[in-house]
This record gives structure tokens, C-alpha cells and sequence, in this order.
């Protein structure tokens, strides 16, 4: 599986951008990177994912570097409700049998803190 | 639209017994997983459900088993529980076992004493 590598925590200010680096050097070129977040005990929330380009939508921009091996994480305005473990995932083709199954594969994530 | 849903929210069983916890998948989505968290750790894959048959298994034992219906709600069984089996058990759906984005229920926290 390939392996991702987050800090273990980041502080951010309220209203600055919060910028979480994930490094994946071992990543295939046709795998996914993806992000969730998960807010004490509850489930993780999707929030963004990409293979190559950059993306962007309503909760964040994902950065992918042109060799694939780090991408970064941008939450444009942090707020106090983004204070949450965020994981960077890359999604891993597996199965039992043919064709395209998918699973992922969740490390001890970044804990953000955005203070007041 | 109506999100991943699990039941119940939060289950107390001692050591030996047995356990079942239910899904509900998102609307029109057919593939389930399983997931289970300890404390202080990302989620651990238990396994798949496609179509009503398991799509494959992470690395936990047999003892953990479960289901699929025709609605494509799901359930989680553990038998003869032990005290690791302690954790959050998080269901997610996606629309197909090819596609991408997995959405998560909230979970179920379950203790064994």
C-alpha cells in the first residue's frame, strides 16, 4: 500500500490559511490522493481528493506537486469549527478479484488546532 | 438526500457476547465498508460489501463477520467479544465499488468490560 506522512499536529490562527502538508513519495500514477477530516468522535467527513491537477471546491484546495510524491491541504479562512484530525489517504486498487475495487487506507492523520 | 446512518450510537456488552451493528447506506449507493477505530488511531478497514457479498477483508479475524440486504443497508457481527474489540465502529457507503469518494455514518462506539 503506499504509505502517506503527515505531522502530527498544526496550529493555525483563526481567518489565516491552514496549509497541511502530506508527503507520499511511494504513490503509483494512477492512484488518488484523498482528504477527510474527523472531528472528535464523530466520522470522518470527505473533503477533497485529486490525481494529478490541482483541485479546488467549496472547503478547500488540494496542491498535488508535478511528481506526484507531497501534495498540500489549504483551508483558505481556518475557522474554529476546522479544528479537527485531517488524513491524507492514498486510495489503494485491491479486491478479491478483477476489476477496480478500492479501499482506504487511513495513518494517525494531522491534528489541527485553530485558535482564537 | 439522506447521509450513511448507523445504529445504535453508543452499545455497552461484556467479554464472550456477541454483538450487531446496522448501516444504513446513502441513498442509491450499493457498496459498503467497514471500519474500526481505537482510540488515538485512523481507522482500520474490516472489510467490503458489494452487491450483497463481501468484496474483500482487511486483517481481522473471522469472529468478525457481516451482511448485506437487497436495500443495501448492512450489518457488522462480532462474536465472543474481546476487550480490544473496545473501539468506533464506522460504516461508509459509495456509490459503486469502482468509484471514489467513500461517505462515513457517524459511528458506533462500543465498550466491552
Amino acid at each position: 500500500d503506499a504509505k502517506t506522512t503527515q505531522p502530527p499536529s498544526m496550529d493555525c490562527a483563526e481567518g489565516r490559511a491552514a496549509n497541511l502538508p502530506c508527503n507520499h513519495s511511494t504513490i503509483s500514477g494512477n492512484e488518488y490522493v484523498y482528504w477527510y477530516r474527523q472531528i472528535h468522535s464523530q466520522g470522518p467527513q470527505y473533503i477533497i481528493h485529486g490525481l494529478k491537477n490541482n483541485e479546488t471546491n467549496e472547503m478547500a484546495s488540494l496542491i498535488i506537486t508535478e511528481d506526484r510524491k507531497s501534495s498540500t491541504l489549504i483551508l483558505p479562512h481556518a475557522t474554529l469549527r476546522d479544528t479537527a484530525v485531517y488524513y491524507c489517504i492514498v486510495r489503494v486498487r485491491w479486491g478479491n478479484s478483477g476489476g477496480s475495487n478500492y479501499k482506504l487506507t487511513f495513518g494517525k492523520g494531522t491534528l489541527l488546532t485553530v485558535n482564537p | 438526500e439522506t447521509g450513511v446512518t448507523q445504529s445504535p450510537t453508543h452499545l455497552i456488552k461484556t467479554r464472550g457476547q456477541q454483538v450487531t451493528l446496522r448501516c444504513s447506506s446513502q441513498s442509491g449507493h450499493n457498496t459498503v465498508s467497514w471500519y474500526q477505530q481505537a482510540l488515538g488511531q485512523g481507522p482500520q478497514f474490516i472489510f467490503q460489501y458489494y452487491r450483497e457479498e463481501e468484496n474483500g477483508r482487511g486483517n481481522f479475524p473471522p469472529r468478525f463477520s457481516g451482511l448485506q440486504f437487497p436495500n443495501y443497508s448492512s450489518e457488522l457481527n462480532v462474536n465472543a467479544l474481546e476487550l480490544d474489540d473496545s473501539a468506533l465502529y464506522l460504516c461508509a457507503s459509495s456509490l459503486d465499488r469502482s468509484t471514489d469518494t467513500q461517505y462515513f455514518g457517524p459511528g458506533t462506539r462500543l465498550t466491552v468490560l
